[in-house]
This record gives C-alpha cells, structure tokens and sequence, in this order.
C-alpha cells in the first residue's frame, strides 16, 4: 500500500528565506507526482505535476524535483513571501488517476 | 473560467438523515473525482469517473455511500443514513483527459457536519 510522508508538518520562517518541502513514497511505481496549495477553508490548487519519466518542474518561483528510485520529492519556494503562507501537500498517483496524499506541511512566513 | 461548482458550502444535519452533495465539473473535463478530508485520515478518494461511468469505488467507506455521475455537468455523493463520524469537508475535483497528464482542479468543498 501505497504511503506517503510530508517533513516537517509545519515550519515557519522570515519572508525573503528559500525554503525545502519534502515528501516521500514507498512505492516508486507511480505515474505522476503533483504538489498543490490549500489555503484555509479552500480546496487545493494544483501547483506542479512531474510525469514519472521527468526529474523536475519549475513555475515561477517554485521547482520541484523527482527522484523515483530513492521514493522523494522536493518543492523549493525561493525568496519566500506572506502570501506563500499555506499548507503544501504532495500527491503520488496509483494507477494513471489514483491519487495518495501525504498529510502535508503548515507553511507560515513571517512579515 | 469558472472552476469546479460544489453545494452546499456547508450542511448541519441530524444522525440518520439523507445528505445530498453536488458537484459541476468543468466544462470539457472529462474525469471527477470525490474526496473525503479529515483531521485523522487527511484527504482520502472515495470514487472516480471516466466519461460518467465509475472507475474505481474502493474508497467509498460502505454502502451508505453512493455517487452517481448522469452526465458529463454534474455528479451526486449521497449519504444514507448519515453518521457523526461521516462528518468531514467532502471535495470534488475534475481534470481532463484519463491518463494522469493533466492536474486534478479541485472545488471549494461541502463542510458537513453530522449531529
């Protein structure tokens, strides 16, 4: 079964810092990794989807990185900002279209 | 473009009453997803479709659980009879095409609480 982890459940750091999500899978067949946004009260926005054959995306400020064979994933968020304030949650996908979900990372940037 | 339309926002219902959430795709979106979030389970799929028919139920905790898809602009996650622990922000999502290539749009979510 399929099970994925988010380090650390929370962090907080001054706007301006780069900064490093982390998640992990236990099963490396996976068909896609995504990374989304949920802010309170909200639904998630997807912010990157890395296809299994690919090492990373980048959107603006945000790159996130694939590596299938060790089971992880990073998202960089540089020259942080408060409204980047949200909780980030990575998503493997079991089958084209199944996707887990790690428990996420409270982010919080300081003014 | 309007996103993924779910209501209610919120539902306050009684222990075994019927509850009725409603999804609206968007528009050209050709795959829904049902999501169930809680503190304890975090976001779990409950179901999927492909082009209205149902891919993969195994999420659905049990049979008072059922969801229904009539056509390609809307969907029903029906609850019956209700419980306290069914109580959870449900989400609906929808994406295009069936392989996984494009990313999940999710909607606002229907908090529901069970009394």
């Amino acid at each position: 079964k399929q099970e994925v982890t988010q380090i650390p459940a929370a962090l907080s750091v001054p706007e301006g810092e780069n900064l490093v999500l982390n998640c992990s899978f236990t099963d490396s067949a996976i068909y896609n990794l995504q990374w989304f946004r949920q802010d309170p009260g909200k639904g998630l926005t997807s912010l990157l989807l890395i296809q299994s054959s690919q090492r990373e995306q980048t959107s603006g400020r945000l790159n996130a990185s694939l590596d299938k064979s060790s089971g992880r994933s990073t998202l960089y968020i540089a020259a942080s900002q408060p409204g980047d304030s949200a909780t980030y949650l990575c998503a493997v996908s079991q089958g084209a279209q199944k996707l887990v979900f790690g428990q996420g990372t409270r982010l919080t940037i300081n003014p | 473009d309007a996103g993924v339309i779910q209501s209610p926002r919120h539902e306050v219902t009684e222990m075994g009453q019927e509850v009725t959430l409603r999804c609206k795709p968007i528009s050209g979106h050709n795959s829904l997803f049902w999501y169930r979030q809680t503190m304890m389970r975090g976001l779990e799929l409950l179901i999927y479709f492909n082009n209205n028919v149902p891919i993969d139920d195994s999420g659905m905790p049990e049979d008072r659980f059922s969801a229904k898809m009539p056509n390609a602009s809307f969907s029903t996650l029906k609850i019956q009879p209700s419980e306290p622990r069914d109580s959870a922000v449900y989400f609906c999502a929808s994406s295009l095409g069936s392989v996984g290539l494009q990313p999940q749009h999710f909607g606002d979510g229907t908090r529901l609480s069970i009394l």
